[in-house]
């Protein structure tokens, strides 16, 4: 079994519509939660970042943890056709992070 | 402010080659990580360097190995080079005030 698990879709879904994506994962350790988004031929980007459990947003994107649970979700408020990438969740500690797989998603214009 | 530089960004080698990769970190940051993405496995970490010790290292085999410079540019080789090497690598440097990852473009290999 993989340290973190997430569904690699796709995913495809109308603009303007809630993208919810999610992933768990194993090791208790882990300290840093983060979402990194991914275009095609580009290096992932850095989109949400925390350390506790609770919800954390920032403009269109909230950030969810629930350590008791070892879940993580992302969601993505009305969507746009630019938000299609991949997306990638991410966790670890002070050396390394473990990653998903990785969700494509696609917003249809 | 320039951001991670990776170079090169492609090569073709085939097998039983060998292969180094440079990254060029955010000036000023001194930790560079590799990962290697591959559609398959995701992005599976390599190993990280600091001020020029490797302080971790993942599940690869020797045949994968790095090295940091007093500048903080870091390279990692490949040796003896199989088709399954075939991927991008990735590497980040990392913000030590509070660890943010700064990933580069990558080097997509491939192995013919």
């Amino acid at each position: 079994q993989k340290e973190v698990e997430q569904d690699p879709g796709p995913l495809s879904v109308p603009e303007g519509a809630i993208v919810s994506l999610n992933c768990t994962y194993s090791n208790s350790a882990f300290q840093y939660f983060m979402w990194y988004r991914q275009y095609s031929r580009k290096g992932p980007e850095l989109l949400m970042y925390t350390y506790s459990s609770g919800n954390k947003e920032d403009g269109r994107f909230t950030a969810q943890v629930d350590k008791s649970s070892k879940y993580i979700s992302l969601f993505i408020r009305d969507s746009q056709p630019s938000d299609s990438a991949t997306y990638l969740c991410a966790m670890g500690d002070d050396y390394k992070l473990s990653f998903g797989a990785g969700t494509t998603v696609t917003v249809r214009a | 402010k320039a951001g991670v530089t990776q170079t090169p960004r492609y090569l073709i080698k085939t097998r039983g080659q060998q292969v180094t990769l440079s990254c060029s970190p955010i000036s000023g940051h001194r930790s560079v990580s590799w990962y290697q993405q591959t559609p398959g496995q995701g992005l599976q970490f390599l190993f990280e360097y600091f001020s020029e010790t490797q302080r971790n290292k993942g599940n690869f085999p020797g045949r994968f190995s790095g090295r940091q410079f007093s500048n903080s540019r870091s390279e990692m080789n490949v040796s003896t080079l199989e088709l399954g090497d075939s991927a991008l690598y990735l590497c980040a440097s990392r913000r030590e005030t509070d660890g943010e990852l700064f990933f580069g473009e990558g080097s997509r290999l491939t192995v013919l």
